[in-house]
């Protein structure tokens, strides 16, 4: 049973244009929600978080929206550049404490020059 | 300077072997866990622990038990490896257990340890 879905295995955006990665949840008791971004050979590490009193989270070029009715996420990085080339992961939970995490399977992106 | 290390990088090994993967975190913080990988690439939590608590994820076998010197380290020990433990496993480390996590107590990984079971 996956509570954290992310069904575009991989993206491929043309650097400067828009990179939109997107994460459904099963969970309706999740309320606080995570990005990390991950690069070969290297651990995950945060980006950016959103709690549900909010519908948007925004930190330089990342912003993060929440839908909860539909139960959906996403992440819009603009302008999108090679260095975000990456596996980004989404993280759910029905608190914020860090064993109760859940995972989605991730999505690469890969941004062209 | 590394945050939350851990090593090996890579382990090969029989059927049957026990091996220890460790982990040591320098960020001072109270609670760590480790993560497994697996071949669908979801990251699922086997254990948190800190000096007061350890959580176990009910899936994770008995045959992996974690094992902790001091607050800084966080080892995985793996008794009669299964060709079903090949995955890449991850540490991780945060502020403290029970106090929710704010976007500067978030979750800090370790690079990961690659484990291949023959």
């Amino acid at each position: 049973d996956q509570q954290v879905k992310q069904n575009s295995p991989s993206l491929s955006v043309q650097e400067g244009r828009i990179s939109i990665l997107n994460c459904d949840y099963t969970n309706s008791m999740f309320d606080y929600f995570l990005w990390y971004k991950k690069y070969p050979a290297e651990g995950p590490t945060f980006l950016i978080s959103i709690s549900s009193i909010k519908d948007k989270n925004e930190d330089g070029r990342f912003t993060v929206f929440l839908n909860k009715s539909a139960k959906h996420l996403s992440l819009h990085i603009v302008p999108s550049q090679p260095g975000d080339s990456a596996v980004y992961f989404c993280a759910a939970s029905k608190d914020n404490y860090g064993q109760n995490f859940v995972f989605g399977p991730g999505t690469r992106l890969s941004v062209l020059p | 300077d590394t945050a939350v290390s851990q090593t090996p990088k890579y382990l090969v090994t029989q059927m049957g072997n026990d091996k220890s993967i460790k982990c040591e975190q320098n960020l001072g913080h109270d609670t760590m866990y480790w993560y497994k990988q697996d071949s669908k690439k979801f990251l699922k939590i086997m254990f948190s622990y800190n000096n007061k608590e350890l959580i176990i994820n009910e899936t994770v076998p008995n045959r992996f038990s974690p094992k902790s010197p001091d607050k800084a380290h966080l080892n995985l020990h793996i008794n009669s490896l299964e060709l079903g433990d090949s995955a890449v496993y991850f540490c991780a480390s945060s502020q403290e257990l029970g106090q929710g996590l704010t976007s500067n107590e978030k979750l800090f990984f370790g690079s990961g340890t690659q484990l291949s079971v023959l």
